[in-house]
This record gives structure tokens, sequence and C-alpha cells, in this order.
């Protein structure tokens, strides 16, 4: 059972132009969430997703930011017009279930995303 | 303020100490997980708990659900250990987990 595989693993992009993140969760996990990890901070939730349905993006910037789950393929988190604030490092978790009590999260390698 | 806070922010062993790294949270959580992550590489979990003790070869890691603290002890450190250790929590309500800043422990040989 493969764990959850993030790619790319390292994404360079030009100021202005889009950059597309991709999570595949572990096999049976049909919940992802996306955190970043801005330099010398913490992991900061962004979005939660279940198949096909976006459950909390409280914490997505309200523009350039857009993330998707479909019913086929890896979760994407899309990031448009990027900036050099936007260089970070994006992690995804993936679970069997809502975080909670007794589910445990599994996190990919993360894509270390630099705008230059 | 941040939910969960973490000490000490660095710390630097020798090889064979005992190290503890400390949490503390101020909200209402159904568990509470202990995760590394190795500079530049990803996140691996460690431990999820909701109450007590549990025990990883040389990894302990503790709960009070009380005092809303909790302890990772490595014991018999090596400079393999060295990596940033990070505290996160996942609330009774919401869909998230929520982080420490970690610490980052250097074990010299």
């Amino acid at each position: 059972n493969a764990g959850v595989m993030q790619n790319p693993r390292h994404l360079v992009r030009r100021r202005g132009q889009e950059a597309r993140l991709r999570c595949s969760p572990m096999k049976g996990h049909s919940h992802v969430y996306w955190y970043r990890q801005l330099p010398e901070e913490g992991l900061k939730f962004m979005v939660y997703l279940q198949k096909e349905n976006i459950i909390d993006e409280s914490g997505m910037p309200k523009e350039r930011f857009s993330a998707e789950f479909p019913k086929e393929g890896p979760s994407i988190l899309r990031i448009q017009q990027v900036v050099r604030g936007d260089s970070a490092a994006y992690f995804c978790a993936s679970s069997p279930s809502r975080a909670g009590r007794n589910t445990e999260a599994f996190f990919g390698q993360g894509t270390r995303l630099t705008v230059v | 303020k941040n939910e969960v806070e973490q000490s000490p922010q660095n710390l630097t062993a020798q090889e064979g100490e005992f190290i503890t790294i400390n949490c503390s949270y101020s909200v209402g959580i159904s568990a509470l997980h202990w995760l590394q992550q190795h500079p530049g590489g990803g996140i691996v979990s460690l431990f999820m708990l909701s109450s007590g003790k549990k025990k990883h070869g040389r990894l302990i890691a503790t709960i009070n659900i009380q005092e809303k603290h909790s302890s990772l002890h490595i014991t018999a450190s090596h400079p393999r250990d060295s990596a940033v250790y990070i505290c996160a929590v996942s609330l009774n309500t919401g869909n998230q987990f929520y982080f420490g800043t970690g610490t980052s422990l250097t074990v010299i040989p």
C-alpha cells in the first residue's frame, strides 16, 4: 500500500504562471487535507475535501487558489498567477474518515514551490 | 495565540541523552499527534494519542487530557533522530489539524 503520493516534489514557477500540485491519497482514503508551510513557520490548514466535495476551505486564500478532488484521479491544488509569497512547502494528508479520535492522517512528502 | 504551543523551539543534545519535547494546547481535542519532519523531507506520523501513553522503540509519548499537555520523549538519542518534531491536534469539532511550530532537534555525535 503506497503512502500518500505528491508530485512534483519540487516546482519552480515564474511570477504570473500557474502551479498545479497533485496529491494521490492512500488506497481506501477518501478524505484529503492540504496544508501550507511557509519558510520558518508552522503548517497551516488550507482545505479539506472528500471525493468530489469541498468540505472546509476556510484556510484557502480568497483569490487565485482552488482545490478539487474528482471522482477519479488525484486531488489538485491550483494556484493561479503565482507570486513570490506563494513560495512554500505544500503538504497533503489523507485519512479514511474525518479527522477525529480514531482517525490517523498520513502525510505526503510535500511539494516545494519556488516562485522566481 | 496559537492553539498549540511547543517547547523548546530548538534543542541540541549529545548522543545518548534523554530528550523531552513538550506540547500544550488550549482547545478541546479528539486526538493529539506527534509528527517528525526531516530537513527538506516529508512528514511522518509518530504517534496518535487520545489518552495515556504510547511507546515505539526509543520513542515515548504521553498525554494528560486534564492539563491539556503532551510530551514526547526520546531515550538514548542518536544523530539520526535529528529532525523537527511537530505536535498537532484534531479538534472535537472541525475538520482539520492544528499544528505547533515545531521543535528542531539536533543530536551531536
